[in-house]
């Protein structure tokens, strides 16, 4: 069966070190991987976009990899800071002609002052 | 530019009454979804819409579940009736018309929905 999985425990950081999650999935042949932060009470708000040809994404202290020999993407998020204290979910496409996404349950970051 | 709105934000009934939500999308996203999200889970599709179209409503429970999107723009979700294991969040998003796997969705926050 298709399964995507994150960190299956919260990561609690300093402040200023750098949070690394991971998102492995199996059964999937993505096209595409997004990552997605969300707030308590609210949605998810999207972060980045990679594609499969693509190893490695940035944006400002945000970073992903993705390796579709490993079958597995990487979130990281340098410098971090008490405000990038969220939950963060990755999504992605099953390559179906269905044209939707599917989400990890998430992994919950707390950065400490 | 305004994000997407959703009414109500808490929503409590008991169980057998009926609910329905309320889903206002970015201006000019003709792609409309309706989710689901358990607490400590992902969103899961219930239904996605292109335009009026329900296109994608495999995962919707349809002998309590209903949805449309007249005229493509706003969207409503009626559960009737709700049991106990409705309760959960209920999310909207939109995006552009185009392959959704690789388009941003941008999210309301959802309706919570807690059924006694």
């Amino acid at each position: 069966s298709q399964k995507i999985e994150q960190n299956s425990e919260a990561l609690n950081i300093q402040e200023g070190k750098t949070a690394t999650l991971t998102c492995n999935y199996t059964n999937y042949s993505p096209a595409y991987l997004q990552w997605y932060r969300q707030d308590p009470g609210r949605g998810p708000v999207f972060l980045l976009l990679i594609r499969e040809n693509e190893k490695e994404k940035r944006k400002e202290r945000l970073k992903v990899t993705f390796d579709t020999t490993l079958k597995q993407s990487l979130f990281h998020i340098t410098a971090s800071q008490p405000a990038d204290s969220a939950t963060y979910l990755c999504a992605l496409d099953p390559r179906s002609n269905d044209y939707k996404l599917s989400f990890g349950a998430g992994t919950t970051v707390t950065v400490r002052a | 530019e305004a994000g997407v709105v959703q009414s109500p934000r808490y929503k409590i009934i008991e169980k057998k009454q009926p609910v329905a939500f309320w889903c206002n999308p970015i201006s000019g996203h003709n792609t409309l979804y309706w989710y689901l999200q358990n607490l400590g889970q992902g969103p899961e599709l219930l239904i996605r819409y292109e335009n009026e179209e329900a296109v994608d409503d495999s995962q919707l429970p349809k002998d309590r579940f209903s949805a449309e999107r007249l005229k493509g723009v706003d969207s409503t979700l009626k559960i009737q009736p709700a049991e106990l294991g409705d309760s959960a969040v209920y999310l909207c998003a939109s995006s552009l018309r185009r392959r959704s796997s690789n388009q941003p969705q941008h999210f309301g926050d959802g309706t919570r929905l807690s059924i006694l």
